[in-house]
């Protein structure tokens, strides 16, 4: 069973450029979550999709930010425009059942770099 | 607010030395503690969680922990390491009813020498 699936690993942009960050969660996962890690700090939740809907996105930083779950299988976080303070590594994960006796299953991450 | 607090950002240990991961939190409800690990190029993989019962988890790769009510503490322990535990250590909390949103230290690097 393929795992959770982020693409692009890598990403560099300028500031005020668009980037789109795709995550593919565990097959049948109806819960997604987007997190986000800035350098030197800790792992910060961004929001929280149940199949297509967003659950809680009260992490998400600004307006700037734009989540989306396309028939509740994959979703794309949409960064417009860019600012430096945005460069960090953005981790998805799945799960089956929300909740948190139910394992979340993390992606490799995309490493994003605004300069 | 709930905080997770990891205190020693890099920790380096000889192989087959027993370590230690702390780490505190704090929170005004009861939560749900969890120790993940990061690997280089890889996503972050559970090692072991507490949600109730025994206070004593065991998780993968010899790893185990133990939960203190008292000191709001969740340390990770293992007691011989090898080369291939170096890794980035996550210890992270959950709220009941946050529908599963994780809050996390600010990890911790182990690094095991030969």
């Amino acid at each position: 069973e393929a795992g959770v699936t982020q693409f692009p690993s890598h990403s560099v942009i300028e500031k005020g450029q668009t980037v789109t960050l795709r995550c593919d969660p565990i097959s049948g996962h109806d819960n997604l979550y987007w997190y986000r890690r800035v350098m030197g700090k800790e792992i910060k939740f961004l929001l929280h999709f149940v199949k297509e809907s967003k659950q809680d996105e009260s992490g998400m930083p600004n307006n700037r930010f734009l989540a989306e779950r396309t028939g509740g299988t994959y979703s794309t976080l949409k960064v417009q425009p860019a600012e430096l303070e945005d460069s960090g590594v953005y981790f998805c994960a799945s799960s089956q059942v929300a909740g948190t006796s139910y394992e979340q299953y993390f992606g490799p991450g995309t490493r994003l770099t605004v300069t | 607010a709930q905080s997770v607090t990891q205190l020693d950002s890099q920790v380096p240990v000889f192989e087959e030395a027993p370590v230690e991961l702390r780490c505190n939190y704090s929170s005004s409800v009861s939560v749900y503690l969890f120790w993940y690990v990061q690997y280089p190029n890889q996503g972050l993989q559970l090692l072991l969680k507490y949600l109730s019962g025994s206070t004593l988890v065991k998780g993968i790769n010899g790893f185990e922990a133990e939960f203190n009510k008292s000191q709001t503490s969740f340390h990770l322990r293992k007691p011989s390491v090898h080369i291939s535990d170096t890794a980035e250590y996550f210890c992270a909390v959950s709220e009941n009813n946050q529908g599963g949103k994780l809050i996390f230290g600010q990890g911790t690097e182990l690094s095991v020498k030969p």
